[in-house]
């Protein structure tokens, strides 16, 4: 039973557009959500994380909005560049955990 | 050094073979993790190791056995795979205990069964 559902699965946006991501979960307990980065043929990375005292994080150009009440978060990326090219994976603390991924493609 | 490494990059090997895949990292992580990522998926986890001792075994199959030497070092020894069991294998580590809140994964190995 997949605990955190993400959309789209695949997303293009021009370069300098904004890229948004969502992610929505059941369990409450959850109380930390990060996103991860994969590059093909790379492992994942953390790119940036959240907990649920905060409604937004900011760092550089990626943005994290969480709403607790409605048990979503999302993923925005500014200025969306042609290297932010990459699966996301939102993910929640705990086992088998990760939505299922969103491939961006960013064009020129 | 925020550094997981994994070796080999690439295996390829047939169903009757014995290989193995190793995992270090030097954060000082005291749980480390495998997963198998199949193309387009998210990884899924497959072991948990935390203070060097098996905590979650996700019903794997006998044909991948994991082993924990040390606090540094984590091994998926490997007999007798399908053609199925291709994927990449990635491993993760984290601090003090399993599900800390970062997970630091490395590059991981494309395995190939033949």
């Amino acid at each position: 039973q997949q605990q955190v559902k993400q959309s789209p699965q695949s997303l293009i946006v021009q370069k300098g557009g904004i890229s948004i991501i969502n992610c929505a979960y059941e369990n409450t307990a959850f109380d930390y959500f990060p996103w991860y980065q994969q590059f093909p043929g790379k492992g994942p990375a953390l790119l940036i994380a959240i907990r649920p005292d905060v409604s937004e994080k900011k760092e550089g150009r990626f943005t994290i909005s969480f709403n607790k009440s409605a048990k979503q978060f999302s993923l925005h990326i500014m200025d969306s560049q042609p290297g932010d090219s990459a699966t996301y994976f939102c993910a929640a603390r705990g086992k088998s955990t990760f939505g299922d991924g969103t491939t961006l493609t960013v064009k020129p | 050094d925020t550094e997981v490494t994994q070796t080999p990059k690439h295996l390829v090997m047939g169903m009757t073979n014995k290989k193995s895949l190793k995992c270090e990292q030097h954060m000082g992580h005291r749980a480390m993790y495998w997963y198998k990522q199949k193309a387009k998926k998210p990884p899924e986890l497959m072991f948990v190791y935390s203070y060097e001792k098996l905590s979650i075994n996700e019903s794997v199959p006998s044909r991948f056995s994991p082993e924990c030497p040390n606090s540094s070092l984590l091994n998926l020894h490997l007999h007798a795979l399908q053609p199925e069991d291709s994927a990449l294998y990635l491993c993760a580590s984290s601090h003090e205990r399993e599900w800390q809140y970062e997970q630091y994964f490395g590059p991981g190995t494309r395995l190939t069964v033949t």
